[in-house]
């Protein structure tokens, strides 16, 4: 069965502390997507990765395709990074094109 | 840059009423989803539909839903008759075609519409 895991399920930070979001899947994924989603609802592509590492201004994010684990960092955290992440896993390789998401990171940043 | 929109951004609706959620995926994707989040659940995935019919579906997709593709642009969610448990934020989204460029599908989402029955 295609699976996706997040975790922590709920972060909270001072701001200026690095943190690390935790996703990890079951076998036939080709890529995995980060996104982003505020309050208001709407979801923001951060990452799509399939090997190696990608960085964006403050957020990187990691992927270890054989370990099926992936990770999103905020460095120097700040309170407008306050949201839900979530990462979904593209598992094409299986035979599906629809998305399996985690259950998501809500993120609290504090001032 | 390229968007998928999504119309109405809210949809207030009686149970038993018909919605028809509307979509505008990017032009020159193949590949086209809906997807649906309850409030404090996960993003569940409800259908996917390519070359003008249902690719695959889950089994929340019953026959209350339909999808449709009525022109060249928009891509329609229906929800025959709705039920208090179908209040959730509707996502579309959509893929160009998995072959060539890309060895993975990477899909564009939609703002979502937050669809609430009284």
């Amino acid at each position: 069965k295609n699976e996706v895991e997040q975790s922590p399920q709920n972060l909270t930070a001072q701001e200026g502390e690095f943190i690390t979001i935790n996703c990890s899947y079951s076998v036939g994924i080709s890529a995995l997507h980060w996104l982003q989603q505020h309050p208001g609802g709407g979801i923001v592509s951060l990452f799509m990765l399939s090997s190696g590492k990608k960085k964006h201004g403050r957020l990187i994010a990691t992927i270890n395709i054989q370990e099926k684990h992936s990770s999103l960092h905020i460095t120097a955290s700040h309170p407008r990074d306050s949201a839900v992440y979530i990462c979904a896993g593209d598992f094409s390789p299986s035979g599906t094109y629809k998305y399996i998401f985690g259950t998501g990171t809500r993120l609290k940043v504090l001032a | 840059e390229p968007e998928v929109t999504q119309t109405p951004s809210h949809q207030v609706t009686q149970m038993g009423q018909e919605v028809i959620l509307r979509c505008v995926p990017i032009s020159n994707h193949l590949y086209f989803y809906w997807y649906r989040q309850i409030l404090g659940q996960k993003v569940e995935f409800l259908v996917s539909f390519y070359n003008n019919e249902i690719s695959e579906k889950s089994e929340i997709f019953d026959d209350q839903f339909s999808v449709e593709r009525p022109d060249g642009s928009n891509f329609t969610l229906k929800i025959r008759s709705t039920k208090l448990e179908d209040s959730a934020m509707y996502f579309c989204a959509s893929s160009e075609l998995l072959a060539g460029r890309k060895s993975y599908n990477e899909q564009f989402f939609g703002p979502g519409t937050r669809l609430t029955v009284l």
